[in-house]
């Protein structure tokens, strides 16, 4: 039972464009959500974080976007740039479990 | 910065022998994980680890699995008898307790198990 989806396995966008990576989720007790990047051969790296109390949160280039009656959260990354290019893993947590999507990646063409 | 270590980086054992597979979170962390991610899947949870106890663990953590925290800063997963599906990336995370239960978890960079 997949409880964290992300429904598309890859994304190319042109480098400057914005590239927006979406995340589904099922379990309404899930508050608090998160973005890790993963590069090849390394962990995933936490990159955003959202609280079920909040329905954006923005870092620099990086915005979270929350829609808890959709139980849906998007990735917007503006400008996209080619270092971006990764896995992303959407993820949720309730309590101290963390349940990962299957990731997108990413693809920004120079 | 303070990160979480993995050792060592690649194990290859031959399926039924015991692994250990080391991690050291981050000093001032309280709760550590086990993740894997088979090749092409999805990363899956397999234990959490809270007060030297196991907190919660996943249908995949059976009678083969366990953790330990031997000393103060290790953190380890034995793979008793492995089999070919154990060949994974195995990930340790850690994360503070901020007192609200969020907050993110800071992962090592892996252990490619890979049984033969």
């Amino acid at each position: 039972d997949q409880q964290v989806k992300q429904n598309s396995p890859s994304l190319s966008v042109q480098e400057g464009r914005i590239s927006i990576l979406n995340c589904d989720y099922t379990n309404s007790m899930f508050d608090y959500f998160l973005w890790y990047k993963k590069y090849p051969a390394e962990g995933p790296t936490f990159l955003i974080s959202i609280s079920s109390i909040k329905d954006k949160n923005e870092d620099g280039r990086f915005t979270v976007f929350l829609n808890k009656s959709a139980k849906h959260l998007s990735l917007h990354i503006v400008p996209s740039q080619p270092g971006d290019s990764a896995v992303y893993f959407c993820a949720a947590s309730a309590g101290n479990q963390f349940y990962f999507g299957t990731g997108t990646s990413l693809t920004v063409i120079p | 910065e303070p990160e979480v270590t993995q050792t060592p980086s690649h194990q290859v054992t031959q399926m039924g022998q015991e692994v250990i597979l080391r991690c050291v979170p981050i000093s001032n962390h309280l709760y550590f994980y086990w993740y894997r991610q088979i090749l092409g899947q999805k990363v899956e949870f397999l234990v959490s680890f809270y007060n030297n106890e196991i907190s919660e663990k996943s249908e995949i953590f059976d009678d083969q699995f366990s953790v330990e925290r031997p000393d103060g800063s290790n953190f380890t997963l034995k793979i008793r008898s492995t089999k070919l599906e154990d060949s994974a990336m195995y990930f340790c995370a850690s994360s503070e307790d901020d007192g609200y239960m969020n907050t993110e978890a800071f992962f090592g960079q892996g252990t490619r198990l890979t049984v033969v």
